[in-house]
């Protein structure tokens, strides 16, 4: 069975630009959660889907948001990028909500200059 | 808000030895704990799984404890080989089941051959 999937792999991007980020979560699987991970403030967690809905946000501003599309395919965007935004960017899917292991796509790394 | 700390943050050892990571965290409602290794500008995979109400749970050399009411978890690498070297992180979910990770700073793994 596949695993997650991230597309792209890599950006880099200018600060004041936005940014989409695709995840494809584990065939079945209908939970898929974000998070980003920096050198300082290490993997923060940004919001979880579930069946198209959101289920939970992290402690991020508006600029973070996301959804999740019919086959569980989720994306993230983020607006007016700034340096801060510089991170991996990881998802995670699992069965349910929070009683499978989740798991891990290999990210996409942004870069904002 | 819960938070996760792991002990120590970087670990040397030789080929063969046995090793304990450490992990505590501030809120026992938690519904499971889940450790992971992250090899460097990578995803995170799934090592061990432990719901709230087990005490412990193996996989081939890796053995992973909780004590929830002390807040303390416990991964345990027997005979420790070059090819585990990597970023152990620790992570709990919050009693809801919600999928949002609570992880870790992480220990830096070496084994020198």
């Amino acid at each position: 069975k596949a695993g997650v999937t991230q597309t792209p792999r890599y950006l880099i991007k200018t600060r004041g630009q936005q940014v989409t980020l695709s995840c494809s979560p584990i065939s079945g699987h209908r939970s898929v959660s974000w998070y980003q991970q920096t050198p300082g403030q290490g993997l923060q967690f940004l919001f979880e889907y579930f069946s198209e809905t959101q289920r939970n946000k992290g402690n991020f501003p508006g600029r973070f948001s996301g959804r999740q599309f019919s086959n569980s395919r989720s994306e993230m965007n983020v607006s007016t990028l700034e340096l801060g935004d510089s991170a991996l960017y990881l998802c995670a899917s699992s069965l349910v909500l929070g009683r499978e292991t989740q798991y891990f796509g290999p990210g996409t790394r942004l870069l904002v200059l | 808000k819960q938070e996760v700390t792991q002990i120590p943050a970087a670990l040397s050892v030789p080929e063969g030895e046995n090793l304990v990571l450490n992990c505590s965290f501030t809120d026992s409602a938690i519904y499971n704990l889940q450790w992971f290794r992250q090899d460097p500008g990578k995803g995170l995979t799934s090592l061990l799984l432990i719901q709230s109400s087990q005490r412990e749970q193996t996989s081939g050399r890796l053995n992973a404890s909780l004590d929830k009411s002390s807040g303390r978890s416990t991964l345990y690498i027997a005979a420790s080989q070059p090819g585990d070297s990597a970023t152990y992180l620790c992570a709990v979910s919050p009693q809801t089941g919600a999928n949002n990770l609570f992880f870790g700073t992480g220990t830096r793994l070496t084994v020198i051959p």
